[in-house]
């Protein structure tokens, strides 16, 4: 079984700073795949980033790149020269198993102060 | 097409109504997936179609709930005898077949259903 757990239900950040949202994990997978995705108000859930398990490089896209930390199972993700684009709730997600379904945290409400 | 479309984007019925949520997936897509967001909440999976092998419905919270895949394509799920804890968005995704590379999910935009 697959958890995703997201402790920060909201966080706030000046533009042009940096920000880290924190997500921890649990499976019994030994492949799998974690996800960072974005959900405006539209509601359209938008791949933010991806990280495979067997890779121990952090992925990184642009300004958002992912602290990966096998041993603690923990996912962060940290988005630099913030945006007021960047508003948005962020949800953390792993998938791993037959039907790489993928598991969802609570998410993180993200606001962006100008 | 180029996204995932789902119809109908909002969707109000009254309590103990039947109701019907389509998605049309990315074609080429043979993973499609099903899931709830609550108000407030994160995603809740439902059901899950890889080609012709048989659903997993492991996240359906009840025996009102179905859903078919005609074809490998498009997806109808059925919510029978609505009732208010039923209000919610309603998101479907799709995918490349697992195990060539999770590349993620593409999401439709979502049914806002409302159940009053």
């Amino acid at each position: 079984a697959q958890t995703v757990t997201q402790s920060q239900p909201e966080m706030s950040v000046q533009e042009a700073e940096t920000v880290t949202l924190s997500c921890t994990y649990d499976t019994s997978e030994s492949d799998y795949y974690l996800f960072w995705y974005k959900q405006p108000p539209s509601r359209q859930m938008i791949l933010v980033i991806r990280q495979e398990a067997y890779k121990q490089q952090n992925a990184t896209e642009n300004r958002f790149s992912v602290n990966f930390q096998k041993a603690a199972k923990s996912f962060s993700l940290k988005i630099s020269d913030s945006q007021l684009g960047d508003a948005a709730m962020y949800f953390c997600a792993g998938s791993g198993g037959a039907t790489n379904k993928l598991i969802f945290g609570t998410g993180t409400l993200l606001a962006v102060q100008p | 097409g180029a996204g995932v479309s789902q119809s109908p984007s909002n969707k109000v019925t009254e309590k103990g109504k039947d109701v019907e949520l389509r998605c049309d997936p990315i074609s080429g897509h043979t993973a499609l997936y099903w899931y709830r967001q609550s108000l407030g909440q994160g995603l809740e999976f439902l059901i899950y179609f890889q080609g012709n092998s048989a659903p997993d419905k492991s996240g359906l919270p009840s025996d009102r709930f179905s859903a078919e895949r005609t074809g490998g394509s498009v997806s109808t799920l059925t919510i029978q005898r609505t009732q208010q804890e039923d209000s919610a968005v309603y998101l479907c995704a799709s995918s490349r077949k697992p195990g060539q590379g999770s590349y993620g999910y593409t999401f439709g935009s979502g049914t806002r259903l409302t159940v009053v």
